[in-house]
């Protein structure tokens, strides 16, 4: 099936500064891509949907300003967490739809657990 | 709006133990049905699905099906196994091209 990666898997960071977080679809293009959050126990938040070419749709009560997506390639998401804050730390997942799937399925990559001290 | 509801973990079985976890959902059209399963410290994997009325997803055993009549997609599993200790997410997709709606997540613990 369709596999989508995502780097880094951990990261480790100081209050106040920026990390970004990259989703690629690796075996096929993806014109959306999904970023979720995932709180402890909790189930998955969309963030947002990432289009390629044009500006992500934000969920309500996202900020679009601290959290910057660019979907710059058919194959390529990013989630830039800026001025990062501890209460920013969580598990990021980003999925991708195979777009010749008809069945809608959508591929989710392996997260990046984001730490901010 | 739509929205997908799991019953409540923590669901703790021995294993060869036969396993339900319910799922009913709401929606304004006919989704695809999805279940997920995330494995500790990592990403959601597809276990099955199912598009239609009366399709049945299946696979490595779990097996779950589209009723349209009781808005139910139940995960089963005949006999269950200490690998299959995981969360487990009930998902839809409304049409094309959107974002999944998840449940929250039930957790199986399988001991042996």
């Amino acid at each position: 099936g369709a596999v989508v990666s995502q780097h880094p898997s951990r990261v480790i960071c100081k209050s106040g500064t920026s990390v970004k977080i990259e989703c690629r679809s690796l075996d096929f293009q993806a014109t959306t891509m999904f970023w979720y959050r995932q709180f402890p126990k909790k189930s998955l938040m969309l963030m947002a949907t990432s289009n390629e070419g044009s500006k992500a749709t934000y969920e309500q009560g996202v900020e679009k300003d601290k959290f910057l997506i660019n979907h710059a390639s058919l194959t390529l998401s990013t989630l830039t967490v800026t001025s990062a804050h501890p209460e920013d730390s969580s598990f990021y997942i980003c999925s991708a739809r195979e777009p010749t799937d008809s069945t809608d399925t959508q591929y989710f990559g392996p997260g990046t657990r984001l730490t901010v001290l | 709006g739509n929205s997908v509801t799991q019953m409540e973990g923590p669901v703790t079985l021995s294993e060869e133990a036969f396993l339900t976890i319910n799922c009913t959902y709401t929606a304004t059209g006919y989704p695809s049905l999805f279940w997920y399963v995330q494995y500790p410290g990592e990403g959601l994997q597809l276990l099955l699905k199912a598009t239609k009325a009366d399709d049945k997803g299946s696979n490595k055993g779990f097996e779950a099906t589209y009723r349209k009549e009781t808005t139910s997609f139940h995960l089963e599993k005949g006999s269950v196994q200490v690998s299959d200790s995981a969360v487990y997410f009930c998902a839809l997709s409304e049409k094309a091209g959107t974002a999944l709606i998840f449940g929250k997540g039930t957790t199986l613990s399988v001991s042996s």
